[in-house]
């Protein structure tokens, strides 16, 4: 099976503006988790999306965004981008159910804001 | 926020040597994972161990749980040049399996 996959895998904004983030997860996955990992924060969990729905929700401001598609591709948006939302974006998939659920990480998209 | 603390930061050895990795987190938790990530790259899976076992092997890894002291160890046996990168326990702190919980990570430089 063909890994999770992101894009764009780098990207370049100004302050100010906004930026939509696309992932691909496993095929018949359905749970694709959002990840922000910064030097000062480490890796944190923005939200997670099952069967179109946002089933779980990080700490992050209104500001980041999410959804999914019915073949459970995933878009997340920043809106108003800020010189700290620079990071390295993760997504993961998984097939969504039980309690002991690997995770799968795709090789993530790292966002600069100027 | 970080579920806890990892000791070491940071790593060096030799090929050949054994490394090990210490993980403490804070709240229960239904099973812990670690994952390796080479140079700001994703994640790669390792192993998941479950609350109620308190040890697991996989490969060249081993990885011990003690849900007593909140705390668990990786162990990479007889590392290679390839290992070197940083390493992550991650934790479903929240209850939820989905929304992991990560440590602060080991970086593992390991020199020929």
């Amino acid at each position: 099976k063909a890994g999770v996959t992101q894009t764009p895998r780098y990207l370049i904004k100004t302050r100010g503006q906004q930026v939509t983030l696309s992932c691909s997860p496993i095929s018949g996955h359905r749970s694709v988790s959002w990840y922000q990992q910064t030097p000062g924060q480490g890796l944190q969990f923005l939200f997670e999306y099952f069967s179109e729905t946002q089933r779980n929700k990080g700490n992050f401001p209104g500001r980041f965004s999410g959804r999914q598609f019915s073949n459970s591709r995933s878009e997340m948006n920043v809106s108003t981008l800020e010189l700290g939302d620079s990071a390295l974006y993760l997504c993961a998939s998984s097939p969504g159910g039980g309690r002991f659920v690997t995770q799968y990480f795709g090789p993530g998209t790292r966002l600069l804001v100027l | 926020s970080q579920q806890g603390e990892e000791d070491p930061q940071a790593l060096s050895i030799q090929e050949g040597e054994n490394a090990t990795m210490n993980c403490s987190y804070k709240t229960s938790i239904n099973n812990l994972q670690w994952y390796r990530q080479n140079s700001g790259r994703g994640l790669v899976h390792l192993i998941l161990i479950r609350s109620n076992e308190r040890e697991k092997h996989s490969g060249r890894l081993r990885v011990t749980l003690d849900t007593s002291k909140k705390s668990s160890s990786l162990l990479i046996t007889a590392s290679r040049a390839a290992d070197t990168a940083s390493y992550f326990c991650a934790t479903d702190a929240s209850g939820t399996a989905s929304k992991l919980t990560f440590g602060t990570g080991t970086r593992l430089q390991v020199t020929l």
